[in-house]
């Protein structure tokens, strides 16, 4: 267990939907990283806060946002859902932005989404 | 900008047997790289990690993995592989803080009886 807690597991919506996914990271770590993974694109880099504020930016479409609250989880909206956001999305969490030299990013189990 | 290449996209391999995935990266400074593996199902775990120092490194499950920097290299090691290693295995490449890390395609190792 990684101690990343990723909320729902499954997600089943429409196109043209709206839908929240939830991270909770390990007690004690600031960041928070979002990834999307897909068959044909792999693992892609969305988006990282760190205490709060974005910190980077990936390849994050317009229609997908992200924050981070003051209790350190953090929500991935992702609207105006479309076929191709079918995937598994996953949360890290990791003490400072890239985690130091003793601590890299630690997983969540992802939330698998599938939009019909 | 970084970059990881997985070259083998699939590995069979027997039980018992060793096992080596390839990892090669791009990266304008010296790269902190990562190995993690990813079973049906389940987030991807922290099997090793390469920060400085002594280029081979030793992780869970019986993996290693040496960091060559002169071929860009990373490439990850099981002498004897167990059923149970079946899974993906991603190579990642990250810098100093603040970097986000960049994963290559995946490996698929499928563990033969």
């Amino acid at each position: 267990d990684s101690g990343v807690t990723q909320t729902p597991k499954h997600l089943i919506t429409a196109t043209g939907q709206r839908v929240t996914l939830r991270c909770s990271p390990r007690s004690g770590d600031l960041s928070v990283y979002w990834y999307q993974q897909s068959l044909d694109q792999g693992l892609q880099f969305l988006i990282q806060y760190y205490n709060g504020e974005e910190r980077a930016k990936g390849n994050i479409l317009e229609r997908f946002s992200a924050q981070q609250f003051p209790d350190l989880h953090s929500e991935l909206n992702l609207s105006s859902l479309e076929l191709g956001d079918s995937a598994l999305y996953f949360c890290a969490s990791s003490p400072r932005s890239l985690g130091g030299r003793s601590s890299p990013l630690h997983f969540g189990n992802g939330t698998r989404l599938t939009v019909t | 900008a970084q970059s990881v290449t997985q070259p083998d996209i699939h590995i069979t391999v027997s039980e018992g047997a060793s096992l080596e995935l390839r990892c090669n990266y791009s990266y304008g400074a010296t790269p902190y790289l990562f190995w993690y593996v990813q079973s049906p199902c389940q987030g991807l775990q922290l099997l090793l990690k390469y920060f400085s120092g002594d280029t081979l490194v030793q992780g869970i499950k019986g993996f290693e993995a040496e960091f060559k920097r002169s071929q860009s290299s990373f490439n990850l090691r099981k002498p004897s592989v167990h059923w149970s290693d079946a899974a993906e295995y991603f190579c990642a490449v990250g810098g100093a803080a603040g970097n986000k890390l960049t994963f290559g395609g995946g490996t698929r190792v499928l563990v033969k009886p």
